[in-house]
């Protein structure tokens, strides 16, 4: 139980095209989804808290008109990066609380690979 | 403010070894902590929380709230255990995970 799934795991654009990424909860609903880019070798840096029904929650520093996030059902979170660039190249993953669950824990997707030419 | 160490980025250690991975954390009131592991090319997936006081794989944690640590414990590691591992930090009634920023065990045959 508890699997997130992402689509697509991989994706290449051109520098200026937008990119949507889906994170979707298979067997258990969440009201709560994140998104996190993660570096090569290096820790995972939440970019924003995803509420269904409700706007995301971003954190200090991401840019909310470049990450598009909508929560529109509860096992369905998208991040869209618009216009996209270069440095927008990124492992983008998302994550997913168990709404029926008592713990805070996050059960997480395979991830993204972006790459943006 | 929450915050996460994990003071060593790798550690090495030989198969029948015993393993200590660190974790520090700081919190003002009564966090919930867990270790998430992601094994190569695999997606990050959760060990323990520490509410369960559980054991999975051979690992142990225990809270130490003088000490603030959550480290991480095998008495005798195994290669399959070479991984990254992460200690995360959630606040009383908070959504977020606060990661650290991970160690790297490997273990040698």
């Amino acid at each position: 139980g508890a699997v997130v799934s992402q689509h697509p795991s991989w994706v290449i654009c051109k520098s200026g095209t937008s990119v949507k990424i889906e994170c979707r909860s298979l067997d258990f609903q969440a009201t709560t989804m994140f998104w996190y880019r993660q570096f090569p070798k290096q820790s995972l840096m939440l970019m924003a808290t995803s509420n269904e029904g409700s706007k995301a929650t971003y954190e200090q520093g991401v840019e909310k008109d470049k990450f598009l996030i909508n929560h529109a059902s509860l096992t369905l979170s998208t991040l869209t990066v618009t216009s996209a660039h270069p440095e927008d190249s990124s492992f983008y993953i998302c994550s997913a609380r168990d709404l029926a669950s008592s713990y805070n824990e996050q059960f997480f997707g395979p991830g993204t690979r972006l790459t943006v030419l | 403010a929450q915050r996460v160490t994990q003071p060593e980025k790798l550690l090495s250690v030989f198969k029948g070894a015993p393993v200590e991975l660190k974790c520090n954390y700081s919190y003002s009131g009564s966090p919930e902590l867990f270790w998430y592991v992601q094994y190569s090319r695999q997606r990050l997936q959760l060990l323990l929380r520490h509410i369960s006081r559980e054991s999975i794989k051979g690992f142990t944690a225990d809270l130490n709230k003088g000490e603030t640590s959550f480290h991480l414990k095998k008495p005798f590691a195994q290669e399959e255990d070479s991984a990254m591992y992460y200690c995360a930090l959630s606040g009383q009634g908070g959504n977020k995970l606060v990661f650290g920023a991970g160690t790297i065990l490997r273990v040698k045959s």
